[in-house]
């Protein structure tokens, strides 16, 4: 069954310090594997796209790793900002890319 | 502001109605997805179409459908509505099909079943 996992479910860290989210998943074929930013009520906003070849990815202080072979991902945040504070959802393309798999999310909250 | 456009941003309606909720995508774009996000199951993918044409299918109920016409906007129905059919369904738009390609999500449209 194809599935995506995150974890932690929730997290909350103080502003300036560092943070490291996790996805694991079972799609097979994989595609590629978003990491989104979703604040609350609102649209997803893409912060990275990895395709099997890449093993890691950045924008800005947002880094993405892939390990095709263990499947796994993480999304490292650097110098996090009261802004950051929101849920952040990994996505997994199986077959052609056009098919999606989500996880649940990870809610981050950064507290001054 | 993401540039796909959705409305209504709210909508209230009673169960066993029949909703059409429309999304014009990004200037350029030919591709549209549709999504829904519950509290109790997150964001799960509905369908997507490329330039008219139905590409992939997730995990829409047959009450759903969906179409995709040739100024390239898009609308979702929903037909028969549950409860359980409350929830924010996003529209999102890329370019093609190609599997690089940032998608950019809509703000929503909030949908209230009673």
């Amino acid at each position: 069954k194809n599935q995506v996992e995150q974890s932690p479910q929730s997290l909350i860290i103080l502003e300036g310090k560092n943070c490291t989210l996790q996805c694991n998943y079972t799609v097979s074929p994989f595609s590629n594997l978003r990491w989104y930013k979703q604040d609350t009520g609102r649209g997803p906003v893409s912060l990275t796209i990895m395709t099997f070849s890449e093993n890691t990815k950045s924008n800005g202080r947002y880094t993405a790793t892939l390990d095709a072979d263990t499947k796994q991902s993480s999304l490292h945040i650097t110098a996090s900002q009261l802004s950051d504070s929101a849920s952040y959802i990994c996505v997994v393309s199986g077959n052609t890319g056009n098919q999606f798999y989500f996880g649940t999310g990870t809610s981050l909250t950064v507290i001054p | 502001d993401s540039g796909v456009t959705q409305t209504p941003k709210h909508l209230i309606t009673a169960t066993g109605q029949r909703v059409t909720l429309r999304c014009s995508p990004r200037s350029g774009d030919l591709s549209v997805y549709w999504y829904q996000q519950s509290l109790d199951q997150g964001l799960q993918f509905l369908i997507h179409y490329y330039n008219g044409e139905e590409r992939a299918k997730g995990n829409i109920l047959e009450r759903f459908s969906a179409q995709q016409f040739p100024d390239l906007h898009s609308e979702l129905n929903l037909s028969s509505l549950e409860l359980g059919d409350s929830a924010l369904y996003f529209c999102a738009s890329s370019v093609d099909t190609s599997r690089g390609n940032t998608i950019y999500f809509g703000e929503g449209s909030w949908l209230t079943v009673v």
